[in-house]
């Protein structure tokens, strides 16, 4: 159970185009969902909080106009990257929080998009 | 920021050896931690968790030691395999009343045969 999955794996775009990626809770309801930036040899870096229903909360330094977020339902939320440049090239995770009425869910990783801008 | 790093640290070991990773975690007032495993590739797989009302957990071939006193966090790995091979990152609840998890910088296990 608590599986994630995201689409797609790895996509490569041409510098100024956007890019969807798609974060899906397959097994189970996250009313909170959280995207991360992770470079080369680097840790992850939260890049968004993303509640249902309403709009992403975005962690200092991060553009929201340039990577949008939407969770439309419970069970998806999208991270569109906008004109998307070379520096966006990088690997984008979501997760997604399984709700157990605890003070702090767990969070379940998706495996990743690579994102290459040419 | 604490969780950006410019190169990973690395630990080498050989199969059947146990081996012992550190992770220094940030925020006193942090009070959940977890480790994860994450291969080349691949998004991080939850490995095991602490609260910060305990200093021991174990689980399968893992096992997860807290030291509140220094901020040290610790992940154990007994009998190493091949297949443990990854890099592996602390993560802790450090930020009051809201589920934001802050990553360690990671460090590289190699297993040899």
């Amino acid at each position: 159970g608590a599986v994630v999955s995201q689409h797609p794996s790895r996509v490569i775009c041409k510098s100024g185009t956007s890019v969807k990626i798609e974060c899906r809770s397959l097994d189970f309801q996250a009313t909170t969902m959280f995207w991360y930036r992770q470079f080369p040899k680097q840790s992850l870096m939260l890049m968004a909080t993303s509640n249902e229903g309403s709009k992403a909360t975005y962690e200092q330094g991060v553009e929201k106009d340039k990577f949008l977020i939407n969770h439309a339902s419970l069970t998806l939320s999208t991270l569109t990257v906008t004109s998307a440049h070379p520096e966006d090239s990088s690997f984008y995770i979501c997760s997604a929080e399984l709700a157990g009425g605890l003070p702090t869910d767990t969070q379940y990783f998706g495996p990743g998009t690579r994102l290459t801008v040419l | 920021g604490e969780n950006v790093g410019l190169h990973l640290p690395t630990l080498s070991v050989q199969e059947g050896d146990n081996s012992i990773i550190n992770c220094a975690y940030s925020n006193s007032a942090s009070d959940y931690f977890i480790w994860y495993k994450q291969e080349s590739g691949k998004g991080p797989q939850f490995i095991i968790d602490i609260r910060s009302n305990m200093d021991k957990r174990q689980g399968q071939r893992v096992t997860v030691l807290l030291n509140k006193t220094v901020k040290h966090l610790s992940l154990q790995i007994a009998a190493t395999q091949p297949g443990d091979s990854a890099v592996y990152f602390c993560a802790e609840n450090g930020l009051y009343n809201t589920d934001k998890l802050i990553f360690g910088t990671g460090t590289r296990l190699q297993v040899f045969p």
